[in-house]
């Protein structure tokens, strides 16, 4: 049974950086991961997506600030998104990604806020 | 950006009732369309992949169809825990994308 988890700082402060961890759990190899946020009572946004081979595609929206990356030997994939302003205050969810979005973490909100 | 328009933005339906949404794409996306289901805090489930393919343990009363610019999504008999918000998503290119969400609602 495949298990997604985001964690953590709940608190960023503005112009700092957020970062996210996502551990995969379950065994699958070789796949892509996307990271997806939402803001309270918004829709879902696209961040980007990243492979075990560490091949990445970002929303242009945010490539100028925006880092994935993986560690396969733990099957960890981190998220980093720089210079955080209010606007980024978000549920992100990370979520196993083949022909769809099949496995999601429960989301972790992020606030961002001095 | 391909965008995804859904119709429509709100649904009011009862149990028992079959129910249909609309995702249209401003360009051809052929059958690189998924749906997904969220419940209020819960993070969305997919219920169709290739705007036609039904999950593994999704209900069968949900269906999809269509290619191209134009899908459905139709949920033969409502339930009571399928009142929920439904988003379509296109995976054809980058960045992908989702349409706005539709918000199906008890009568």
């Amino acid at each position: 049974q495949v298990q997604v988890q985001e964690s953590g700082p709940g608190l960023v402060r503005p112009s700092e950086t957020l970062s996210l961890t996502c551990t995969v759990s379950g065994g699958i190899i070789n796949y892509h991961l996307s990271w997806i946020r939402q803001a309270a009572g918004k829709g879902l946004e696209w961040i980007g997506r990243i492979h075990t081979t560490g091949d990445t595609a970002y929303n242009p929206s945010l490539m100028s600030r925006l880092t994935l990356s993986v560690d396969t030997s733990k099957n960890h994939f981190s998220l980093e998104l720089t210079s955080v302003t209010a606007a980024d205050t978000a549920v992100y969810y990370c979520a196993t990604d083949s022909q769809g979005f099949d496995y999601w973490g429960q989301g972790a909100l992020v606030i961002v806020a001095s | 950006d391909i965008q995804l328009t859904q119709s429509p933005s709100f649904l009011s339906a009862s149990v028992g009732d079959r129910v249909t949404i609309t995702c249209r794409a401003s360009q051809d996306i052929s059958h690189y369309l998924a749906w997904y289901q969220q419940g209020p805090g819960k993070a969305p489930k997919l219920l169709i992949y290739g705007a036609s393919t039904l999950q593994r343990g999704v209900a069968p009363r949900f269906s999809g169809s269509g290619s191209g610019t134009q899908f459905t999504l139709t949920i033969s008999t409502l339930q009571p825990e399928d009142f929920a918000t439904y988003y379509c998503q296109q995976l054809d290119s980058y960045p992908i994308t989702f349409g706005q969400g539709t918000r199906l609602e008890i009568k």
